[in-house]
């Protein structure tokens, strides 16, 4: 158990389809992170929340729609994705002080078809 | 640009045998570097981390790895792999002035053969 919880573990989705992947995290961290993990691809950083502020989009698309509501809860919205966008998502939390350890969920695996 | 660098994508050991798993990363001062372990279907799990001081770290699981200033390096080391240490390796780094955001090689597979 690592303290951060992402749902669901596993989503399959068409690319009409608009769904959300949520993380939650009991860690009493102010920073959230989304990475996502393609294969034989390093992980990809696609947003961070520091004090549930956005401070960094990484190029990522606009299909992708970040939201993080409190320090707790940040989530990711999905609409109109592309089968490319098929990965494991993994959502990561951690005190926003350079070199801290960052705690992660154990991701959700999209696929989309 | 900043960079980290695992040359080995699949490394096979022999169970009890020893370990080692390289990092290089590209930056032209010291980073914070990590040592994450993932297991199949698993998220990232912390193995050790060095900011300053003692080069020779220690984490969890009986792994170690050392920070070499002249040649960028931060590999990990195991002196006797057990069949649950198969797993992926990433090497990550966090670059001061970049937060805490981390940029992560392409990992390492690690198999263990009995």
């Amino acid at each position: 158990e690592t303290g951060v919880t992402q749902t669901p573990r596993h989503l399959v989705m068409g690319m009409t389809n608009k769904k959300s992947l949520k993380c939650e995290q009991h860690l009493g961290h102010n920073a959230m992170y989304w990475y996502k993990q393609s294969a034989k691809k390093p992980l990809e950083l696609m947003f961070v929340y520091s004090l549930e502020e956005r401070v960094e989009n990484n190029s990522v698309p606009s299909r992708f729609s970040p939201e993080c509501p409190n320090s707790s809860h940040l989530f990711l919205h999905l609409h109109t994705l592309q089968p490319e966008d098929s990965a494991l998502y993994l959502c990561a939390s951690s005190q926003d002080r350079l070199g801290t350890e960052a705690f992660f969920g154990q991701g959700t695996r999209l696929t989309v078809v | 640009a900043q960079s980290v660098t695992q040359p080995d994508i699949h490394i096979t050991v022999s169970e009890g045998a020893s370990l080692e798993l390289r990092c290089n990363y590209s930056y032209g001062a010291t980073p914070y570097l990590f040592w994450y372990v993932q297991s199949p279907g698993q998220g990232l799990q912390l193995l050790l981390k060095y900011f300053s001081g003692d080069t020779l770290v220690q984490g969890i699981k009986g792994f170690e790895a050392e920070f070499k200033r002249s040649q960028s390096s931060f590999n990990l080391r195991k002196p006797s792999v057990h069949w649950s240490d198969a797993a992926e390796y990433f090497c990550a780094v966090a670059f001061p002035g970049g937060g805490n955001k981390l940029t992560f090689g392409t990992g390492t597979q690690l198999k263990v053969e009995l």
